[in-house]
């Protein structure tokens, strides 16, 4: 059975730093990007950034709303994707969510969708 | 960045009703758009990608459609667990990967 399991939440105070782990099974880790979605109490959802598989190189992408602050790794040994939240502020609580990412092959390169979801989470930031 | 625009925000439905929610994306994103359903308290769930392609196990019930800036997902005939919340989203750009602020479908 394909899973994803994300974990590491709690509360932090601002300023400080905080790591998420996504454990995955049932599948070859290393063949998918993996993605993070964030969720405010009662709002939408935001992505925060994925990290592309090895056949893709590896390669990070943020929004800007963590670019500088958050980072993406993967650890191919173990299958466990983690997020790095560094200088956090009270706007990043949220539900935070681990996603594994399926690419379809196109002429632009590939077509992206989140085909896998953990249950999420809990990050707040407070004093 | 682009933009998505759902409407309506929230609307009333009745089970066996047929549900129509609109996406519009600011700039052309082709048919690099997804939709996903959000029941209280879960995660979300893939249901459609490629603006009309339907995910492995998702009811046909569920459709999508459109390509360049305006896409529609349809429900065919609502279902009791039907009753959610639904996003879309493009991954046309990277970065970012930008979703619609949702359409809550009550009874």
């Amino acid at each position: 059975e394909v899973q994803v399991v994300d974990s590491g939440g709690g509360l932090v105070q601002p300023g400080r730093s905080l790591s998420l782990s996504c454990t995955t099974s049932g599948f070859r880790f290393g063949d998918y990007a993996m993605s993070w979605v964030r969720q405010p109490p009662g709002k939408g959802l935001e992505w925060v950034g994925f990290i592309r598989s090895n056949t893709y190189g590896g390669t990070t992408e943020y929004a800007a709303s963590v670019k500088g602050r958050f980072n993406i790794s993967r650890d191919a040994s173990k299958s466990i994707a983690y997020l790095q939240m560094n200088s956090l502020k009270i706007e990043d609580t949220a539900v935070y969510y681990c996603t594994r990412v399926f690419c379809i092959g196109t002429a632009r390169g590939c077509l992206y969708y989140m085909d896998v979801w953990g249950k999420g989470t809990t990050v707040t930031v407070s004093s | 960045d682009i933009q998505m625009t759902q409407s309506p925000s929230s609307l009333s439905a009745s089970v066996g009703d047929r549900v129509t929610i609109t996406c519009r994306a600011s700039q052309s994103i082709s048919s690099y758009l997804n939709w996903y359903l959000q029941e209280p308290g879960k995660a979300p769930k893939l249901l459609i990608y490629g603006a009309s392609s339907l995910q492995g196990g998702v009811p046909s019930r569920f459709s999508g459609s459109g390509s360049g800036t305006d896409f529609t997902l349809t429900i065919s005939s609502l279902q009791p667990e039907d009753f959610a919340t639904y996003f879309c989203q493009q991954t046309y750009t990277t970065p970012p990967w930008t979703f619609g602020q949702g359409t809550k479908v009550e009874i």
